[in-house]
């Protein structure tokens, strides 16, 4: 079945950078784009980024252009998201989810990132 | 940037009963970028309806999309115990390309 397995979380300095990873297995990755969505402790969910099947193009929430960086390597069926100048409100579960670029119909179960002294 | 405002914030209910839940978009939405899912406490949210009518695949037919231009609505015409939870709409928008969630609607049992 299609399954999301996102890793690479933990906690972190203000101003510290982490690379988060989501592992897709049941469906042909390389055939569909991916999303990274975030949901900050007792919030609602807010985009982060999107990606092409193919890397062609990339799109960001402004909130985090610039500091984030969306990319996935089809050959190993993985999505990343690499995340620099990290801030409080940065902090976050974050799940990425497969689906064309309008919305996100599998999701996986998250990965938690504190951004904290 | 479309906003979108979620009514009810809260909606009590009890099993059985209908709900009707509200979206409301700051401008006009192409209905085929309006999805909505369902979260859980403590779980990732789940897909029901895309392109604002169409139920995702395994989603039962109680749930049901309906609206256009700024006005959508999910309705879940019989409540049964595992619906209560947060309900999210969601849009798409071309330029530039960004996606935006309303801020939820829970509902709870009565």
């Amino acid at each position: 079945q299609v399954q999301l397995v996102e890793s690479g979380g933990g906690v972190v300095q203000p101003g510290g950078s982490l690379r988060l990873s989501c592992a897709a297995s049941g469906f042909t990755f390389s055939n569909y784009g991916m999303h990274w969505v975030r949901q900050a402790p007792g919030k609602g969910l807010d985009w982060v980024a999107f990606i092409r099947y193919d890397g062609s193009n990339k799109y960001y929430a402004d909130s985090v252009k610039g500091r984030f960086t969306i990319s996935r390597d089809n050959s190993e069926n993985t999505l990343y998201l690499q995340m620099s100048s990290l801030r409080a409100e940065d902090t976050a579960v974050y799940y990425c989810a497969k689906g064309p670029g309008n919305y996100m119909d599998v999701w996986g179960k998250g990965t938690t990132v504190t951004v904290s002294s | 940037e479309t906003v979108l405002t979620q009514s009810p914030g809260t909606l009590s209910l009890s099993p059985g009963e209908r709900a009707t839940l509200s979206c409301r978009a700051s401008q006009s939405v192409s209905s085929t970028s309006l999805a909505w899912y369902q979260q859980n406490p403590g779980q990732a949210p789940r897909l029901l309806i895309y392109g604002a009518s169409s139920r995702a695949t395994g989603i039962p037919d109680r749930f049901s999309g309906s609206g256009s231009g700024t006005d959508f609505t999910l309705t879940i015409s019989r409540l049964e115990p595992e619906d209560f939870a947060v309900y999210y709409c969601q849009q798409y928008g071309s330029s530039p390309p960004q996606l935006t969630f309303g801020g939820g609607t829970k509902v709870e049992i009565k």
